[in-house]
Parts: structure tokens; C-alpha cells; sequence
């Protein structure tokens, strides 16, 4: 079966500070895609990142950088010099390479403070 | 281009109602999802529509349905309400079977 698990419920952070939010997950497929996905107090899930199972390059892009690591099948993501703007729930997700269906995690709630 | 839409933003229904909801895709995404996202958890998958064909379901009851349009548009429903229906249903479209999916704004049903 196919899980993902956010261990990480609520974090909080002071602006400015790094902060990484973990995701790892479980299946025994061998092509599948990771995703992270950003859902701030509007309610609208805006994408972030996908990545595929034969692409372990860690990705940077501004201030966000994901690590992928297949041998502990995590997918982490990381915020630099966080901002307020960044509060919200942050969603990891997978899908298997034949489908759309997207298994999300439980999701961790970011609070930036000023 | 516009992103995913849907419609309505909000609906209050009661027990025992049906309701229809209703989402546009990106202008030439082919697929689209819908999910369904509770309060404080995580969106869980209901339906993927695929070229107007069911190409997979969720774990939900068939008191949820749904269609593709010629145009890629989609609806999804529920019959014979009950509370627990009470959630966010998100709609989410790609450009092929298997892509990034990209999320419309929601639909915020509330089953009195």
C-alpha cells in the first residue's frame, strides 16, 4: 500500500529562520512522483514541485530547496530565510506512475511570526 | 491563462439533498481529478477523468458520481447527503493522464 507521512503536525518559526518540513513515504512501485503543494488560509492547494523516482538531483529555487533521498524514502522541504508570507499547510504527495490519484500526507501547518 | 475554476465557491445543503459541483480545467488539460478535503486533514482522491472516461476512483460511496464533458469540463455528485459530506471538494486538472496537477479554488459544502 501506498502511504505518505508528515510527522510534523505544527511548526513555528521566527522570520528569517530556516525551516525544513519532512515528508517520507511507502511504496513498493518503482516509478512514482513526489509533490509538495502549499495551501495558505484561502484554501486553493498551489503546486510547488514534482518530482520523479529516477530523479534524486536535489532542486533549489529561491528560497525553497528540496532533498529527495530514496534509500529513506524521504522527500524534504526546505524554506530559507523564511517569510510570513510562507504561513500555511504545507501538503507532501504521491503518485504512482500510471494514474493522477495523488495520496496526500496530513500535512504540517507553518506559522512565520514577524 | 485562467487556472481551474469552480463552482459554486460556497453551498449549504441539507440531509437527504443532491448536489452538483462543477469545475473547468486549464485551457487544454485533458484531466481532471476532484478530491475531497475534510477539515484538518489531507485531500483524499475521489475520481480521475481521463479524454471523458473514468480512469480511477477513490474509496468512496457510489452516492458519488461524476462526468467529463466534450469540452474537459466536469462535474461531480452526491446523492442522498449526509453530514459527513461536509467538506472542501478541490478539482484539479493536467494536461495529460499523468502530470502536475494544478488545484482550482473549492468548493465549500456545508450539509446542515
Amino acid at each position: 500500500a501506498q502511504k505518505v507521512t508528515q510527522a510534523q503536525t505544527e511548526i513555528s518559526v521566527v522570520e528569517k529562520e530556516d525551516v525544513t518540513l519532512d515528508c517520507v513515504y511507502e511504496t513498493r512501485d518503482t516509478t512514482y512522483y513526489l509533490f509538495w503543494y502549499k495551501q495558505p488560509p484561502s484554501g486553493e492547494l498551489v503546486f510547488l514541485i514534482r518530482r520523479n523516482s529516477f530523479d534524486e538531483q536535489n532542486e533549489i529555487s529561491g528560497r525553497y530547496s528540496w532533498n529527495f533521498q530514496k534509500s529513506t524514502s524521504s522527500f524534504n522541504f526546505t524554506i530559507t530565510a523564511s517569510q510570513v508570507v510562507d504561513s500555511a499547510v504545507y501538503f507532501c504527495a504521491l503518485s504512482l506512475g500510471n494514474t493522477d490519484k495523488l495520496i496526500f500526507g496530513t500535512g504540517t501547518r507553518l506559522q512565520v511570526f514577524p | 491563462d485562467a487556472g481551474v475554476t469552480q463552482s459554486p465557491t460556497h453551498l449549504i445543503k441539507t440531509r437527504g439533498q443532491q448536489v452538483t459541483l462543477r469545475c473547468s480545467p486549464i485551457s487544454g488539460h485533458k484531466s481532471v481529478s476532484w478530491y475531497q478535503q475534510v477539515l484538518g486533514q489531507g485531500p483524499q482522491f475521489i475520481f480521475q477523468y481521463y479524454e471523458k472516461e473514468e480512469r480511477g476512483r477513490g474509496n468512496f460511496p457510489d452516492r458519488f458520481s461524476a462526468r467529463q464533458f466534450p469540452n474537459y469540463s466536469s462535474e461531480l455528485n452526491v446523492n442522498a447527503l449526509l453530514l459527513g459530506d461536509s467538506a472542501l471538494y478541490l478539482c484539479a486538472s493536467s494536461p495529460d493522464r499523468v502530470g502536475e496537477q494544478y488545484f482550482g479554488p473549492g468548493t465549500r459544502l456545508t450539509v446542515t
